[in-house]
């Protein structure tokens, strides 16, 4: 069982709707839970970080983090073509580096 | 401000060679981490150096690899002799002493192994 596990999609959604992007994990050491997003050919691109269970708004974002089930969201409000790109989710136990899923390529169609 | 930069963008060589990747992190960025993603992996922690010491370089594949970070400034990671398998995108990423969890990320290194 991977430490991390992420739909790679792809998630094709119509430009307004809200985007649900999830990840489970099985490290219970984890207590930081990051957010990235990626576009083609670049570097990913820290959107938000969540210490411990709960929710954390940021504009358009959300993310929520459920450790008792070890499933972490992030929640897309109004999504527009520029939201397209891979979502990528990532975790942190204080040591070591940042653990990270495959990746959610998403697409927004105008 | 600059971003994480990375050298070069993309680069080709035979099985044998030898490549050096440099990157060059945010000024003041103690934290200097390398990733690496194979095709069709995740991205995986390679190591971690705060200023010029490593301090983790748990995720090094084998020793063909070696990383160093002369003056806490600029790092490089040599791949010597190369071979198919390490074939893949190289992530360096920053971040500030004290706060791991917003590393900032250069936009990679894929590296071919022909």
């Amino acid at each position: 069982q991977k430490e991390v596990e992420q739909d790679p999609g792809p998630l094709s959604v119509p430009e307004g709707a809200i985007v649900s992007l999830n990840c489970t994990y099985s490290n219970s050491a984890f207590q930081y839970f990051m957010w990235y997003r990626q576009y083609s050919r670049k570097g990913p691109e820290l959107l938000m970080y969540t210490y411990s269970s709960g929710n954390k708004e940021d504009g358009r974002f959300t993310a929520q983090v459920d450790k008792s089930s070890k499933y972490i969201s992030l929640f897309i409000r109004d999504s527009q073509p520029s939201d397209s790109a891979t979502y990528l989710c990532a975790m942190w136990g204080g040591a070591d580096g940042l653990t990270f899923g495959k990746g959610t390529h998403l697409i927004i169609q105008p | 401000e600059a971003g994480v930069t990375q050298f070069p963008s993309h680069s080709v060589i035979e099985k044998g060679q030898t490549v050096t990747l440099r990157c060059d992190p945010i000024s003041g960025h103690d934290n200097l981490y390398w990733y690496r993603r194979v095709m069709g992996k995740e991205i995986k922690f390679l190591l971690h150096f705060v200023k010029e010491s490593k301090q983790d370089e748990s995720g090094m594949p084998n020793n063909r690899f070696l990383a160093e970070r002369t003056g806490g400034t600029y790092s490089t990671l040599k791949v010597q002799p190369a071979e198919l398998e390490d074939s893949g995108v190289y992530f360096c990423a920053s971040s500030q002493m004290g706060v791991s969890t917003e590393a900032f990320f250069g936009q990679g290194t894929r590296l071919t192994v022909v």
